[in-house]
């Protein structure tokens, strides 16, 4: 069935680097892809999501990047602060009724 | 933050009993969404709704019905509860494509079965 493969499932950064997280959907019907930060305790939250006729989106520090072909988004942070520390999934929908989660990478930043 | 609600927030229930959790929606949105989080398994969904009475199973349905019998409430009952259904239940709300597609969840409800 369709999936979508997060990676990687931790991810440790220095304080002021970049942060890359990496999606790949099966679904080649998929066409929006959002982004959810989950702080501990707390419930995911839309940070940023794309639409299937965009190739990038920008928000401030956060970006990502759609390759229809590849079938593979990315979440990009820059600047990284401690308050990014949290655990982040990404998402393919094609309805619906057709939404798949990514298991999840969590993200911590180093002082 | 969009209105959900759910109930209750935490809940320590016996093996073998029933439970219901409520989902409460202020935003008249279509679907509504059970899913569960459980360490190294992301979110995965349990059962949805796309209108009053109308619902769905999704991945791990078995040990859970649903129901919806107003717009604005979806209810997730496990009939006899078992140890491996420990775990945090969100509910989500969506309008659908009409509004582009964007997911809205509650804060989540701390089930233990004991």
């Amino acid at each position: 069935g369709e999936n979508v493969e997060q990676h990687p499932s931790t991810l440790s950064v220095q304080e002021g680097d970049s942060a890359v997280i990496k999606c790949t959907y099966s679904d080649s019907a998929s066409n929006y892809f959002p982004w959810y930060k989950q702080e501990l305790g707390k419930r995911p939250q839309l940070i940023i999501d794309i639409r299937s006729n965009v190739g990038e989106k920008k928000d401030q520090r956060i970006a990502v990047t759609l390759n229809k072909t590849a079938k593979h988004f990315s979440l990009h942070i820059t600047e990284t602060q401690p308050e990014d520390s949290a655990v982040y999934f990404c998402a393919a929908y094609r309805s619906a009724s057709k939404i798949i989660f990514g298991s999840g990478t969590r993200l911590s930043i180093r002082p | 933050d969009a209105g959900i609600t759910q109930s209750p927030r935490h809940k320590v229930t016996e093996t073998g009993t029933p439970v219901t959790l409520r989902c409460h929606q202020t935003e008249n949105h279509r679907y509504m969404y059970w899913y569960r989080q459980d360490p190294g398994h992301g979110l995965r969904l349990i059962h949805y709704s796309y209108g009053v009475k109308d619902t769905d199973k999704g991945e791990v349905s078995d040990g859970y019905s649903v129901s919806r019998s107003k717009t604005e409430d979806f209810l997730l009952t496990l009939e006899s509860a078992t140890s491996s259904q420990t775990s945090v239940y969100f509910c989500a709300i969506s309008e659908g494509q009409t509004s582009g597609n964007t997911i809205y969840f509650g804060e989540g409800s701390w089930l233990t079965v004991v």
